[in-house]
């Protein structure tokens, strides 16, 4: 059972597009919503995450939509650039933090 | 500040035989938690360890076994390989307060091949 569901799978985005990766989950017990981005040979690197209590966060370029009655959140990329290439991942916890469950990864390509 | 850093970064085990993964935490870290990550797929989480005590385990049979030592620094044992286990295992240190709460700092990962 999958707590954490991840679209698509993979995405190719022109460089100066939008990418959108998009999370749901089911337990309402998660608290804390991450957003890692991973790099070949490397591990995950935390991006950016948000608590249930704000619908929107942005760092940057980055921006996480939020959606409490739907249990979904979503990460934006503007201005998308050959250097986001990555594989992104959505994860969830609760309060507190001993348990992360992740989804199943989006690869993103961005073309020059 | 130093990082997370495992060892071995790759081993080859034949089915059957035991591994030992280590992880050394960053520095003023005292929590360690082990993820699994098969190809092409998210990490799964195996065990963490906080203050040396097991402090929360995934859907990992018994055959996974973990240590923590005083210095933070944690051991991944798996007995009996099984051909499914092979995979990249990562280690993630995080503290359970100040400005990082909530975020788990990961190493580069040691990749197991079971033959």
């Amino acid at each position: 059972q999958q707590q954490v569901k991840q679209s698509p799978q993979s995405l190719i985005v022109q460089k100066g597009g939008i990418s959108i990766i998009n999370c749901a989950y089911e337990n309402t017990a998660f608290d804390y919503f991450p957003w890692y981005q991973q790099f070949p040979g490397k591990g995950p690197a935390l991006l950016i995450a948000i608590r249930p209590d704000v619908s929107e966060k942005k760092e940057g370029r980055f921006t996480i939509s939020f959606n409490k009655s739907a249990k979904q959140f979503s990460l934006h990329i503007m201005d998308s650039q050959p250097g986001d290439s990555a594989t992104y991942f959505c994860a969830a916890s609760t309060d507190n933090f001993n348990k992360f469950y992740f989804g199943s990864g989006t690869k993103l390509n961005v073309k020059p | 500040e130093t990082g997370v850093t495992q060892s071995p970064t790759h081993l080859i085990k034949t089915r059957g035989q035991q591994v030992t993964l280590r992880c050394s935490s960053q520095s003023g870290h005292n929590t360690v938690s082990w993820y699994q990550q098969a190809l092409g797929q998210g990490p799964q989480f195996i065990f963490q360890y906080y203050r040396e005590e097991e402090n929360g385990r995934g859907n990992f049979p018994p055959r996974f076994s973990g240590l923590q030592f005083p210095n933070y620094s944690s051991e991944l044992n798996v007995n009996a390989l099984e051909l499914d286990d092979s995979a990249l295992y990562l280690c993630a240190s995080s503290h359970v307060t100040g400005p990082h709460l909530g975020e788990l700092f990961f190493g580069e990962g040691s990749r197991l091949t079971v033959l």
